[in-house]
């Protein structure tokens, strides 16, 4: 079983629609977790951390579920510029983190 | 955040040679991370770079494949010795910020022919 597993997508959305992406991970000892966004060619980026009482940045709304292991992230009135990779990042412990591969979001007007 | 750059940003390799990729921060770090992601993946840590010891490797990484140097805390290289065709990635180094976060440089895109 993977460390980090993501749903790849491509998920495809209008502008404006609400979507939703879930990660697992299977270390139960992880200490921190993070969304990160990857452009085509480009580095990956934090996008935001996530808390357990979970945390919200204008569109973007991140959950833990630590019972259940499983992390979300919900994006509301996607734009155009929100097409991009997800990922979903794990820190299990002295600092290393661990990447989910990534869901794929394709915003279209 | 810490402004990170590296170089070179891309090469063109020949199998068998090696090549040193940079890695520049603009404050002192203790920690500086190395990561590979292959065409179409999702990144995997190399090894961890702490200043005044050797690097600590992943599973799968060796020293001698990937030897990695930290002479300061600003500063970071790692080679990539006689290359393979499979060893066409990006190649990224990263720090760490408050909350365990981390920052990534921008890359350096790696293609041996």
């Amino acid at each position: 079983r993977k460390e980090v597993e993501q749903d790849p997508g491509p998920f495809n959305v209008p502008e404006g629609a609400t979507v939703a992406f879930n990660c697992t991970y299977s270390n139960s000892a992880s200490q921190s977790f993070f969304w990160y966004r990857q452009d085509c060619r480009k580095e990956p980026k934090l996008l935001m951390s996530v808390y357990s009482s979970g945390n919200e940045d204008g569109r973007f709304t991140a959950q833990l579920n630590r019972a259940s292991q499983y992390i979300s992230l919900l994006i509301r009135d996607s734009k155009l510029s929100d097409s991009a990779t997800y990922l979903c990042v794990v820190n299990t412990g002295f600092q290393k983190l661990v990447f989910g591969t990534g869901t794929r979001l394709l915003v279209s007007p | 955040s810490a402004v990170i750059s590296q170089k070179p940003s891309r090469d063109i390799c020949q199998r068998g040679t090696s090549l040193t990729i940079q890695c520049q921060v603009d404050s002192q770090v203790t920690m500086m991370f190395w990561y590979r992601q292959q065409p179409g993946q999702s990144l995997t840590l190399i090894a961890t770079a702490n200043q005044g010891s050797e690097a600590t490797y992943e599973s799968g990484f060796v020293i001698d494949k990937f030897p990695i140097s930290r002479p300061n805390l600003t500063f970071s290289t790692l080679t990539v010795s006689n290359m393979s065709p499979e060893d066409s990635s990006i190649y990224l180094c990263s720090v760490t910020g408050q909350y365990y976060e981390q920052y990534f440089g921008p890359g350096t895109r790696l293609t041996v022919t």
